[in-house]
């Protein structure tokens, strides 16, 4: 079974568009993250959550907004999409938020905005 | 500005070759350190870390890293690289809240 598993893999959606991406994660973690890798590769985190609660917002656009049903889920939905937000976003989690905690990451989910 | 230096963008080896890939931080403190490597289409994969202790960190498929505190480095070995090493490989430290800053990634191609 996948550990940290997302949906959908790949999105393709034109510009305006309000999608979402869920994850999920079967380690029993407390704290899932949303990264972002653009197309030069660079890996920035969005958000973490930990029981649930926002531990981390970095800058991004208030059109995405994560969603933290259970501690097994961190969802993240974007409203009106621009092209500049094509990119892979990945799901991961840890078994606590301290610094230290081995990160898993998902398989990351592929967005290409038109 | 803190961050996570990987110093070589591309790296174009032969099969059996040594690699080293450079890291360096600039984050103060007590800091936690990884590699990880993102074959192809693919998530990236935990290869080693280093929280504490031996300084010399060995991981999966034969590599490993060695933490030279005073250097604020982290290096990434390899002594016979193989064809399917051919990944993206990302140094990465983790601050406060497990918040995870990543250098900008070094491409590998290792031609067979």
């Amino acid at each position: 079974d996948t550990a940290v598993s997302q949906t959908p893999k790949y999105l393709v959606t034109q510009m305006g568009n309000d999608k979402s991406i869920k994850c999920e994660q079967n380690l029993g973690h407390d704290t899932m993250y949303w990264y972002k890798q653009d197309s030069k590769k660079f890996l920035k985190i969005m958000f973490s959550y930990n029981n649930k609660e926002l531990i981390i917002n970095e800058t991004v656009p208030n059109r995405f907004s994560p969603k933290s049903p259970d501690k097994a889920h961190l969802n993240l939905h974007i409203n009106s999409l621009e092209l500049g937000d094509s990119a892979v976003y990945f799901c991961a989690s840890s078994r606590g938020e301290a610094s230290g905690n081995t990160i898993y990451f998902g398989e990351g989910s592929w967005l290409t905005v038109v | 500005a803190q961050s996570v230096s990987q110093h070589n963008h591309h790296v174009i080896l032969s099969e059996a070759a040594s690699l080293e890939l450079g890291c360096n931080y600039s984050y103060g403190g007590t800091v936690n350190l990884f590699w990880y490597v993102q074959y192809p289409g693919q998530h990236l994969q935990l290869l080693l870390k280093y929280f504490s202790g031996d300084p010399l960190v060995k991981g999966i498929k034969g590599f490993e890293a060695e933490f030279i505190k005073s250097k604020f480095s982290f290096n990434l070995r390899k002594p016979s690289v193989q064809w399917s090493d051919t990944a993206e490989y990302f140094c990465a430290v983790t601050l406060n809240n497990n918040d995870m800053r990543f250098g900008a990634g070094t491409r590998l191609t290792v031609k067979p």
